[in-house]
């Protein structure tokens, strides 16, 4: 049972406008959330993260939104760059537990 | 620093064989993890270390795989004998914290070793 859910599997959007990933989650339980980017043959690396205390986290061109009561948070890049083009994994702990990742959006910007 | 360094970046291999994937982690990381990515699944944890000793080993898919980490630059992870429905990424990763693999424990990840098995 996936805990963390990214159900689109890929999204493509044109350079300078806003790409908008999206992620849901099933446990109430989870009070942190953080978002990796990850480029062909390079593992992921972390790129923003979120406390359950807020709703949202902005670092730079790049802000995370969390909606607690429909378990949902998105990550919003603006303005989009085609360096942008990656796979994002969203990812989800309570407490210390482990971390449990997505199946990941593959970002696609286009000239 | 060099990172978390993997090795090898690919292997293929014939069902039944064993195969042994090898991670160094960043010097002073107190945690090790190890990742499985699938196109189902996505990022699945297998295992993790604190400071050398294993702590959470429920992702570990059945017998056949196994992890050590006999010292805090280096660990391994054995499929004996491997299956091909263990193709995948397989990732390790280290963090400065002890405190599992969770809130604050940013992770930094190796570059994967793609793993074939026919």
């Amino acid at each position: 049972d996936q805990q963390v859910k990214q159900n689109s599997p890929s999204l493509s959007v044109q350079e300078g406008r806003i790409s908008i990933l999206n992620c849901d989650y099933t446990n109430s339980m989870f009070d942190y959330f953080l978002w990796y980017k990850k480029y062909p043959a390079e593992g992921p690396t972390f790129l923003i993260s979120i406390s359950s205390i807020k709703d949202k986290n902005e670092d730079g061109r790049f802000t995370v939104f969390l909606n607690k009561s429909a378990k949902h948070l998105s990550l919003h890049i603006v303005p989009s760059q085609p360096g942008d083009s990656a796979v994002y994994f969203c990812a989800a702990s309570a407490g210390t537990d482990k971390l449990i990742f997505g199946t990941g959006t593959r970002l696609q910007v286009f000239p | 620093d060099a990172g978390v360094i993997q090795s090898p970046r690919h292997e293929v291999t014939e069902m039944g064989q064993e195969v042994t994937l090898r991670c160094k982690p960043i010097s002073g990381h107190n945690s090790l993890f190890w990742y499985r990515q699938t196109m189902m699944r996505g990022l699945e944890l297998l295992i993790y270390f604190n400071n050398n000793v294993p702590i959470d080993d429920s992702g570990m898919p059945e017998d056949r795989f196994s992890a050590k980490m006999p010292n805090a630059s280096f660990s391994t992870l054995k499929i004996q004998p491997s299956e091909p429905r263990d193709s995948a990424v397989y990732f390790c990763a280290s963090s400065l914290g002890t405190g599992g693999a969770g809130a604050n424990e940013k992770l930094f990840f190796g570059s994967g070793t793609q793993l074939s098995v026919l």
